[in-house]
């Protein structure tokens, strides 16, 4: 089945502490996107990747980090520089052909909840 | 700036019956995409439909389809027969097609399908 898989479903972090939440896709996309959802609100894109190796910040990327070192792997770390991290979050993919431009639609995951405990 | 703006941040419709949500963007680019995207209480984002701003035709997906301005920027969801699983939040996104910008969402429409 092909599709975009985040783990852990719910996450607590304590004061003080850097937590790593896991996106996985093998849907092929070159583009990966995360996004922070607050309640009542829409969403917030903190990091995004069009390529291996490479990630841009997006709107709130402060106190938080990304790596891609593989297509398939874009996993996300809430530092604790990060003084609400309490939200919902999720991450996207889409198919981004270096040389056609723009974004095509993307593909979003179940999603992480991250409690401060 | 790009902006998505959905202007009814809550609504409600009997089963069976028909609704539309409404939603108005702003860009200066030509080319773009637009999307519809339901969020159930699961708080999974799932793509319903999308359109792309060079087609003139509007896009229909079973029981969901758009009514697209490109004049007015205007892309309304109209869901027609409602279900109960229709409830759910629902955003609107824009995405532009020849730079790589991000996509932009909308702040959401909650619809309560009421049995």
């Amino acid at each position: 089945d092909g599709g975009i898989t985040q783990s852990p479903k719910y996450l607590f972090r304590k004061e003080g502490q850097n937590v790593t939440l896991s996106c996985e896709q093998n849907l092929n996309h070159d583009a990966m996107y995360w996004y922070r959802q607050d309640p009542g609100q829409g969403l917030r894109l903190i990091y995004y990747s069009q390529i291996v190796n490479d990630f841009q910040k997006g709107d709130i990327a402060e106190g938080y980090s990304v790596s891609r070192e593989k297509k398939e792997s874009f996993p996300l770390t809430v530092t604790s520089a990060q003084k609400n991290p309490t939200a919902f979050y999720l991450c996207a993919s889409s198919i981004d052909q270096i040389g056609t431009g723009g974004q095509e639609t993307q593909y979003f995951g179940p999603g992480t909840r991250l409690l401060v405990l | 700036a790009q902006t998505v703006t959905q202007s009814q941040p809550e609504m409600s419709v009997q089963e069976a019956e028909t609704v539309t949500l409404s939603c108005t963007y702003d860009t200066s680019e030509n080319n773009y995409y637009l999307f519809w995207y339901k969020q159930p209480p699961s708080r999974q984002m799932i793509l319903v439909i999308r359109q792309e701003a060079y087609k003139q035709q509007n896009a229909t997906e079973n029981r969901f389809s758009v009514n697209f301005q490109k004049a007015a920027k205007s892309f309304s969801l109209k869901i027609s027969d409602s279900q109960l699983g229709d409830t759910a939040m629902y955003f609107c996104a824009f995405s532009p097609l020849e730079s790589y910008d991000k996509v932009i969402f909308g702040p959401g429409t909650s619809l309560s399908v009421i049995p």
